[in-house]
């Protein structure tokens, strides 16, 4: 029962423009969301968190945001650069609190 | 510096063999975890281990042992591997702590077997 969604397999945006991904999730216990990127053979390298006590995280190019009432969260990449081309996972720990639960991912591409 | 580094990078086998993926991590962290990669590409957590001991065991066949040597050190065995074991399998490993200790993966072993 994949409890961290991510609806969207791929998503392809122009390099300047913003990139958004987005993240539901069915466990309302959640309360830790992490962003993982990554690329072909290699494996995923954290990017961004938040805490359910906040909406906003920010972090240069990057901003999680998170609706807990829709149990959705979205990742802004803007402007979004041709090396960001890769994998985002979404994911959030497991309520054992020792392994995260991941999203199906999401294929970003950036085109010049 | 490698932080987790797991060989081989590749393992092709045939039906029915047994085979080993090793895992090291020198960023002193306690937890170290398996995770496999299959062909939906979903991750999922195998297994998790806390210095040294087994804290998380999903529902893996018991053709999958881990060892941990030491809490540097997570070895993967699988006996009588099948087709449907075909995956990339990453190891990962976190320091104490829950909510603010991000994984730390290995670039993964792509297991073939035919």
């Amino acid at each position: 029962d994949q409890q961290v969604k991510q609806n969207s397999p791929s998503l392809s945006v122009q390099e300047g423009r913003i990139s958004i991904l987005n993240c539901d999730y069915t466990n309302s216990m959640f309360d830790y969301f992490l962003w993982y990127k990554k690329y072909p053979a290699e494996g995923p390298t954290f990017l961004i968190s938040i805490s359910s006590i906040k909406d906003k995280n920010e972090d240069g190019r990057f901003t999680v945001f998170l609706n807990k009432s829709a149990k959705h969260l979205s990742l802004h990449i803007v402007p979004s650069q041709p090396g960001d081309s890769a994998v985002y996972f979404c994911a959030a720990p497991g309520l054992s609190g020792y392994a995260l639960n991941f999203g199906k991912g999401t294929s970003l591409l950036v085109t010049p | 510096d490698t932080a987790v580094s797991q060989t081989p990078k590749y393992l092709v086998t045939q039906m029915g063999n047994d085979k080993s993926i090793k895992c090291e991590q020198n960023l002193g962290h306690d937890t170290m975890y398996w995770y496999k990669q299959d062909s939906k590409k979903f991750l999922k957590i195998m297994f998790s281990y806390n210095n040294k001991e087994l804290i998380i065991n999903e529902t893996v066949p018991n053709r999958f042992s881990p060892k941990s040597p030491d809490k540097a050190h997570l070895n993967l065995h699988i006996n009588s591997l099948e087709l449907g074991d075909s995956a990339v399998y990453f190891c990962a490993s976190s320091p104490p702590g829950r909510h603010n200790s991000p994984l730390h993966f290995g670039n993964g072993t792509r297991l073939t077997v035919t």
